[in-house]
């Protein structure tokens, strides 16, 4: 089955814990990104992959790190969690950033 | 800047009555345009998607856009709306070259019986 896998699904942690959230998906997608879901603020674009190696900022990118090391997958790094990342967060992955993205089913993160 | 924007944050129609759900943008040049549904407890799923062509674009369950682009806007239409078509909404653009993607803030679609 074509899918986009994240995890953990819900998340609890301290201010300053380092956390990766991973990513992967089976569907051989050049196009890998990060979203964060806020009330009243939308999705916004945290960092983006073009393709294996190569990372860009998206909207938000301030507190982040990503990378592609494979093709299938995109952890996002959190290397000192604040409050302020609370939030439910996607990973999503097309053939190229003009095709139908494919999101996973998110992951509930909350920063005590 | 560039942004996309979802004026109304709450959409309430009768069943089988016609819907809307309204986006308009502000980004340079001929953007790709799109839009994602998401379901209670669900990640968002693909509508449909306007790059070129015809103004009216069909989509997945019975879900048609309008482009206009004098109007920089691209709603999202069904003739008959069923209840479980509630649900909230995404606008989402592709700026003319960018490789990011900008969302709208979503509308809360809600059907009545």
């Amino acid at each position: 089955e074509a899918q986009v896998t994240q995890n953990p699904r819900y998340l609890i942690t301290v201010t300053g814990k380092k956390l990766t959230v991973t990513c992967s998906q089976n569907m051989n997608h050049e196009y890998m990104s990060w979203y964060r879901q806020d009330p009243g603020l939308g999705l916004r674009q945290i960092y983006y992959s073009m393709n294996v190696e190569v990372t860009d900022k998206g909207d938000v990118p301030e507190g982040y790190k990503v990378s592609r090391k494979e093709k299938r997958n995109f952890p996002l790094i959190l290397e000192s969690p604040s409050p302020n990342q609370t939030s439910l967060y996607f990973c999503a992955s097309s053939w190229r950033v003009y095709n139908e993205q494919f999101f996973g089913p998110g992951t509930r993160l909350t920063v005590l | 800047a560039q942004s996309v924007a979802q004026p109304e944050d709450q959409v309430n129609v009768a069943e089988g009555n016609p819907l809307t759900v309204k986006c308009t943008y502000s980004v340079s040049g001929n953007p790709y345009l799109f839009w994602y549904v998401q379901y209670p407890n669900r990640g968002l799923q693909f509508l449909l998607k306007y790059i070129t062509g015809d103004n009216l674009v069909k989509g997945s369950y019975g879900f048609e856009a309008e482009f206009n682009k004098s109007q920089t806007s691209f709603h999202l239409k069904k003739p008959s709306a069923l209840v479980s078509d509630s649900a909230l909404y995404f606008c989402a653009v592709r700026p003319t070259g960018a490789n990011n993607l900008f969302f709208g803030t979503g509308t809360r679609l809600t059907v009545i019986p």
